[in-house]
């Protein structure tokens, strides 16, 4: 297993500019959520899912948009990249609820000019 | 959601214990105790979880006093390689919708030095 994937590893996008963050898991896992990590500070939830059409919000939504067509793929656009949003984004799965195991992808660290 | 209170950092030497308390006076009944660590530029791994006494595996232990208002995680003799942000996390095994979202904290940075 591969477990969790998110492509790309490091981006840089000027301000105004779209993309989608990439994020996969091959555990069959229900719950997948989007976080954000600023310098020195903990993880933030963006938003999360716990199944497939299903999406809700976190902590931290605004700016970002999600969907989860497969249970396998929970893809984060960002529609107009902000500098505010420079920062390192994970993404996890588990395979019920949010106190079960997580488990991370390696990350994307994005940069906005 | 339980809030969750660590001390932001603390130091120790190589072959020493490290115990990190954490505190989550509003745990609900449903709810267990999580720990995870990360290394930087890694995204953040499981270590222990438990639910009341003791937990133990094979990197760490977890005591959990019987009003579960806190927990204690256990490093048995860390190494340089323990360095790293930990972090508690409070939440139930099932998703129960509204409130129930898994956030973390700022952790707590450990930094073991020889």
């Amino acid at each position: 297993n591969a477990g969790v994937t998110q492509t790309p590893k490091f981006q840089v996008l000027k301000t105004g500019q779209s993309m989608t963050l990439q994020c996969a898991q091959d555990m069959n896992h229900e719950y997948m959520s989007w976080y954000r990590q600023d310098p020195g500070m903990g993880l933030r939830l963006i938003h999360y899912s716990v199944g497939a059409g299903i999406t809700d919000q976190g902590e931290v939504p605004n700016g970002y948009n999600v969907s989860r067509s497969t249970t396998e793929d929970f893809p984060l656009r960002l529609l107009s990249a902000a500098p505010s949003q420079t920062s390192v984004y994970f993404c996890a799965s588990s395979s019920s609820g949010t106190g079960e195991t997580q488990y991370f992808g390696p990350g994307t660290r994005l940069l906005v000019l | 959601l339980a809030k969750t209170t660590q001390p932001i950092s603390m130091d120790s030497y190589e072959g020493q214990e490290v115990n990190i308390t954490c505190s989550h006076n509003n745990i609900a009944t449903n709810d267990y105790i999580t720990w995870y660590q990360q290394f930087p530029s890694q995204g953040p791994r499981f270590i222990i979880q438990g639910y009341k006494t003791k937990v133990t595996n094979e990197v760490a232990s977890l005591f959990i006093p019987a009003d579960r208002k806190s927990s204690t995680l256990s490093l048995p003799r860390v190494s340089l390689s323990d360095t790293a942000v930990y972090y508690c996390l409070v939440a139930g095994l099932v998703f129960t919708g509204g409130g129930n979202k898994l956030t973390f904290g700022t952790g707590t940075q450990l930094k073991v030095e020889l």
